[in-house]
């Protein structure tokens, strides 16, 4: 079965300092890796996603992601947080080869708080 | 573009009864994806339609289950609706399956009473 964890429930971190959301996976085979935000009472917004090629993804907002298969993880980052990125992180997982019917599954999300 | 749209944004209801959830996908896409978001729980993955038919189903009781309609919009049924059904019921819609994208609408927030 696949699974993420995301092993921190919180991230502090002051504006202007660079930012790292971890997040590590388990799967069967290759992995299709995603990043999500989630503001209070929103739905999900995606940021970036990992397919193939090369292992740093960047995506919307500034934000990046590394993908590391001998970890098995895919952390975001930011050179530069910004008080506006304060939110919920989700991490997700699919199977490359899971089948047609194959599942996104979530970690259970880590919240970012960053100071002024 | 339209994102994906969800109706009604919120929703109030009794021990027992049934709640009917709606899904508007993002026009050109064919999937479609119901999630649970309950408080300390993460998501949930609940159900998913592709061409109108159930792909895949997450680990949830018969008495939620769901359709997809020609159109590709989707219902979300709860029967028997119980006090841990409160949740955020959150949709999402891809073009298809495998690598593609999931794109979110705004959730409906079912309260239980």
């Amino acid at each position: 079965a696949q699974s993420v964890a995301q092993p921190e429930d919180q991230v502090n971190v002051a504006e202007g300092n660079p930012l790292t959301v971890k997040c590590t996976y388990s799967v069967s085979g290759n992995p299709y890796l995603f990043w999500y935000v989630q503001y209070p009472n929103r739905g999900l917004q995606f940021l970036l996603k990992y397919i193939t090629g090369d292992n740093l993804v960047k995506g919307s907002y500034g934000f990046e992601a590394e993908f590391n298969k001998s970890q098995t993880s895919f952390h975001l980052k930011k050179p530069s947080a910004l008080v506006s990125d304060s939110a919920l992180y989700f991490c997700a997982v699919r199977a490359r080869r899971a089948g047609a019917n194959s599942k996104l599954t979530f970690g259970k999300g880590i919240t970012l708080s960053v100071r002024p | 573009e339209a994102g994906v749209t969800q109706s009604p944004t919120h929703l109030i209801k009794t021990r027992g009864q049934q709640a009917t959830l709606r899904c508007s996908p993002i026009s050109g896409h064919t999937s479609v994806y119901w999630y649970q978001q309950a408080l300390g729980l993460g998501l949930q993955f609940l159900l998913w339609y592709d061409e109108g038919e159930e792909r895949n189903r997450g680990n949830f009781p018969p008495r939620f289950s769901g359709r997809q309609f020609p159109n590709y919009s989707s219902e979300l049924n709860v029967n028997a609706l119980e006090l841990e059904d409160s949740a955020l019921y959150l949709c999402a819609s891809s073009i298809s399956q495998g690598w593609e994208t999931q794109y979110f609408g705004p959730g409906t927030r079912l309260l239980v009473l």
